[in-house]
């Protein structure tokens, strides 16, 4: 049974450091081919992809916050990470974590976290 | 960016078929994703790839299409249907969303 589940502060000032941590169960991110998105939710909004780590640890990240953005993963302990520097108002959201799965090329956010809430106020 | 564009919402009678649609900007390949979110809840996976179910999803959703115009089929929708559906793609970096279509049950 695959489970994800994010945690983070909750709430933080604007300009400080965001760091979520993703606890995941029922899979592997050593496993060849195995990879964990980031993707976030404005209260009543869409949604927003952040980032991806794969198996071999190669990272790909939304060019619109890439600057900001740092994601990275503990194997042994089942866990992916993600920082967000100099955080605004405008990155209070809902964040989830997600396994990607593929098939004959393509990528897909197959299991998703039950996501955390981050408000950024001062 | 590949923008996806979708219709705000929809109202349809439960028994009755109804078909969600995404049109992409630039051409996605068939690599294009469907979620349904209800209340409160994280997105869950109906469609990968534009037109296979996802494990454990009813045979009531299908999708379908391929380049830049999508479609997820309800048939026949059931009042626990009631939702929003996002359209993803993973084909152009970086990956997108649509901006979602709530359904409601008339």
């Amino acid at each position: 049974q695959v489970t994800l589940k994010e945690s983070g502060p909750g709430i933080l000032q604007p300009s400080q450091t965001l760091s979520l941590t993703c606890t995941f169960s029922g899979f592997s991110l050593s496993t060849y081919g195995m990879g964990v998105g980031w993707i976030r939710q404005p209260s009543g909004k869409g949604l927003e992809w952040l980032a991806n780590i794969w198996w071999d640890d190669d990272k790909y990240y939304n060019p619109s916050l890439k600057n900001r953005l740092t994601i990275s993963k503990d194997t042994s302990n089942n866990q992916a990470f993600l920082k967000i520097t100099n955080v605004d108002t405008a990155d209070t959201a809902t964040y989830y974590c997600a396994r990607i799965d593929y098939y004959d090329g393509s990528h897909w956010f197959a299991y998703w976290g039950q996501g955390t809430l981050v408000t950024v106020s001062s | 960016d590949t923008v996806l564009t979708q219709s705000p919402a929809l109202a349809v009678s439960p028994g009755e078929r109804v078909s969600i649609s995404c049109r992409a900007s630039e051409g996605v390949n068939s690599y294009m994703h469907w979620y349904q979110q209800k209340p409160g809840q994280q997105p869950k996976l109906l469609i990968y790839k534009a037109s296979n179910l996802a494990s454990g999803v009813p045979a009531r959703f299908s999708g379908s299409g391929s380049g830049t115009d999508f479609t997820l089929t309800i048939d026949p929708v059931e009042a626990d249907d009631t939702a929003t559906y996002f359209c993803q793609q993973s084909w152009n970096d970086p990956w997108t969303f649509g901006g979602g279509t709530k359904l409601e049950l008339k």
